[in-house]
């Protein structure tokens, strides 16, 4: 069964603080994708990174991080210099390449970056 | 820019009613989802469809009902809402394409207040 699990319930950092959210997940399948979601106070969740399972390279974008490490089933996220803005929700999610097309999402990491 | 429509974005109504949440999107995904969200918590799948006359339970059972019938249009009904069915609830869609599970595109949301 694929499962996401998101320890850090809330995390509070002050301004220009780098910050890591962490994600473990399981899955039995050798093909799966893994993502990342920001939900800001308004609600909407922003789509912010997709990741497949053959590809371990680290990504950055701009003040965004991500390292994906099979070998831990993790797939950590990195804020860099944070700012006020950063403050949201922000999902993992798992979905397998096979069977169902569902998308599993961990319960979410509350971020809160103070001024 | 995604192409994916809830409406209502609000609704308060009254136990007993019968509700109905739409959903549309333009971009012709197969695949479409309803996620059940109590604000900033956990996202509950609660059902998804694979195309047009495919729909299936999610992993948070739900008294709720769904129909494909158009690829582009995915409703949710309550036929007779409780005040715990109060809640946010997500539609998203999402394309699976040459063998690649995309991201999910998500719309604004549904906000529900049952009294």
């Amino acid at each position: 069964a694929q499962k996401v699990t998101q320890a850090q319930t809330e995390i509070s950092v002050v301004e220009k603080e780098d910050v890591t959210l962490d994600c473990v997940y399981e899955t039995r399948d050798t093909t799966y994708y893994l993502f990342w979601y920001k939900q800001p106070p308004s609600g909407e969740l922003v789509f912010l990174i997709r990741r497949n399972s053959f590809d371990e390279q680290n990504e950055i974008s701009g003040r965004y991080s991500w390292n994906f490490q099979k070998s831990t089933s993790s797939f950590n996220f990195t804020i860099t210099a944070s700012q006020v803005v950063d403050s949201a929700v922000y999902f993992c999610a798992l979905s397998e390449a096979s069977g169902t097309y569902k998308y599993i999402f961990g319960t979410g990491t509350r971020l809160k970056v103070l001024a | 820019e995604a192409d994916i429509y809830q409406t209502p974005r609000y609704l308060v109504i009254g136990t007993g009613k019968k509700i109905t949440l739409e959903c549309s999107q333009t971009m012709g995904h197969d695949k479409m989802y309803w996620y059940q969200q109590d604000p900033g918590m956990e996202l509950h799948l609660i059902h998804y469809s694979y195309g047009v006359n495919s729909t299936e339970k999610g992993d948070l059972s739900s008294e709720s009902t769904v129909s494909r019938i158009r690829t582009e249009h995915f409703p949710l009904t309550l036929e007779s809402a409780r005040p715990s069915h109060t809640s946010q609830y997500l539609c998203a869609s999402s394309e699976y394409l040459a063998g690649v599970t995309g991201e999910l595109f998500f719309g604004e949301g549904s906000r529900l207040t049952v009294l």
